[in-house]
This record gives structure tokens, C-alpha cells and sequence, in this order.
């Protein structure tokens, strides 16, 4: 049973650069099974879809985020990342880290609790 | 907004039976299976549906899910005040390359 645990900044002023961190237990980051992906959740709105990476470090954005958006794996700490450069009050969220299946990346079984970002000068 | 269209709310007194549709298109649900999770207030989704008519483990048979065309649906029966939560439709997007979603279905047990 995999767990995934958010950790990172919850205020943020604009203009600076977001960095996440999740890290994965119970399971194999290098699984060939699942994606690790962030998705995030404007506070009383729906959910957005950020971007995937895969064990390999193909990934996959969001193209509405695409230019800002950098994920990146950690095999070694077990951990996958999230940066997303020059936020503004549309960033704030709270940001999920999930595991899709491979075989079906719209089905995830495996969220963190999420954590909230919010930004404001 | 968002690419799958829900309504924002339903509603159902304890025992009914209530359906959420969920209304895409030919790149997302006309093509691919939907997913159906439901988030309790405070916490992260949780899948309820998967392959638009399967049920994880866990899952109460009171949750069913269909699909027809370009459309989706779930169906709760027997409503419980504990189903009282927002729950959302997912599926790939071939534009997108990646998962869309609904933008949420409010329900209320009365």
C-alpha cells in the first residue's frame, strides 16, 4: 500500500518559484507500475492536472503550465518533485502528489493529503 | 473551466437514489474509460469508480457507474448521509494528453 506524504513552503509571494517535494513509501519509486504526478485543487474549485513523470524521468505537462512546470524523480530518496516558477494568487491551491496507473493514468488510487500553497505579497 | 461538464449540485433524502452525470466528448469519454472519486470534506479524493463501471475494493455496492457515448454516469442508491460529499468524473483527454475532470457535483443528503 503506497503512502505519499506533500512537504514544502504553504506561503509564497509572487513571482517566486514553487517547490514541492513528495515523498513515497511502501512501494517502489522505480515501480514500472504507476506514474508520479501532482495534480492541485484552487481552494473551492476543481481539480487541475499538473503534470506526470514516469520511474524513467519521461514527463508529461499540463500544456496550460507547461512553460513554468519542472517535475523531476529522486530514485535515491524516494522522492519526486514539483517546481513551478513565477506564481501568482491563480497558483494558490492545495497541491496533491498521486500515483496514476500506468496502464490507466486517469485512475489513482494513491493521493498524498495534500498541502496548500498559498500566494500572497 | 472545466473540460468534463458536471452539475455543481445534487441532492437526496436518506434511502433515495441520486445520478451525477458527467458530459465530455469524443477526445475524452467518447474514447476512454471515465473514473468517478469522491472527496469528503477536508481530505483527497478517493477513486469510487474505476473503468467506468468497476468498483474498487471498499467500495459499496450502492456506487455504480455507466457510460453511453459521450457521457457518464454514477448512481448512488440508498443514499447515506456519509455519501454527503463532492465527487468528480476524470478521464484521459487526447488533447490534452493527460487526465480532465469535471468540475465537481456538490451533494446533499437532506
Amino acid at each position: 500500500q503506497l503512502h505519499l506524504q506533500e512537504s514544502g513552503p504553504g506561503l509564497m509571494k509572487p513571482s517566486e518559484t514553487l517547490s514541492l517535494n513528495c515523498t513515497v513509501s511502501g512501494g517502489s519509486i522505480s515501480s514500472h507500475d504507476f506514474y508520479w504526478a501532482w495534480i492541485r485543487q484552487p481552494p473551492g474549485k476543481g481539480l487541475e492536472w499538473i503534470g506526470n513523470i514516469y520511474y524513467s524521468g519521461r514527463t508529461y505537462y499540463n500544456p496550460s503550465l507547461k512553460s513554468r512546470v519542472t517535475i523531476s524523480v529522486d530514485t535515491s530518496k524516494s522522492q519526486f518533485s514539483l517546481k513551478l516558477t513565477s506564481v501568482t494568487a491563480a497558483d494558490t491551491a492545495v497541491y496533491y502528489c498521486t500515483a496514476p496507473q500506468y496502464a490507466s493514468p486517469a485512475a489513482i488510487d494513491y493521493w498524498g493529503q495534500g498541502t496548500l500553497v498559498t500566494v500572497s505579497s | 473551466q472545466s473540460v468534463l461538464t458536471q452539475p455543481p449540485s445534487a441532492s437526496g433524502t436518506p434511502g433515495q437514489r441520486v445520478t451525477i452525470s458527467c458530459s465530455g466528448s469524443s477526445s475524452n469519454i467518447g474514447s476512454y474509460h471515465v473514473y468517478w472519486y469522491q472527496q469528503l470534506p477536508g481530505t483527497a479524493p478517493r477513486l469510487l469508480i474505476y473503468r467506468s463501471n468497476q468498483r474498487p475494493s471498499g467500495v459499496p455496492d450502492r456506487f455504480s457507474g455507466s457510460r453511453s457515448g459521450t457521457s457518464a454516469s454514477l448512481a448512488i442508491s440508498g443514499l447515506r448521509s456519509e455519501d454527503e460529499a463532492d465527487y468528480y468524473c476524470a478521464a484521459w483527454d487526447d488533447d490534452l494528453s493527460g487526465p480532465v475532470f469535471g468540475g465537481g457535483t456538490k451533494l446533499t443528503v437532506l
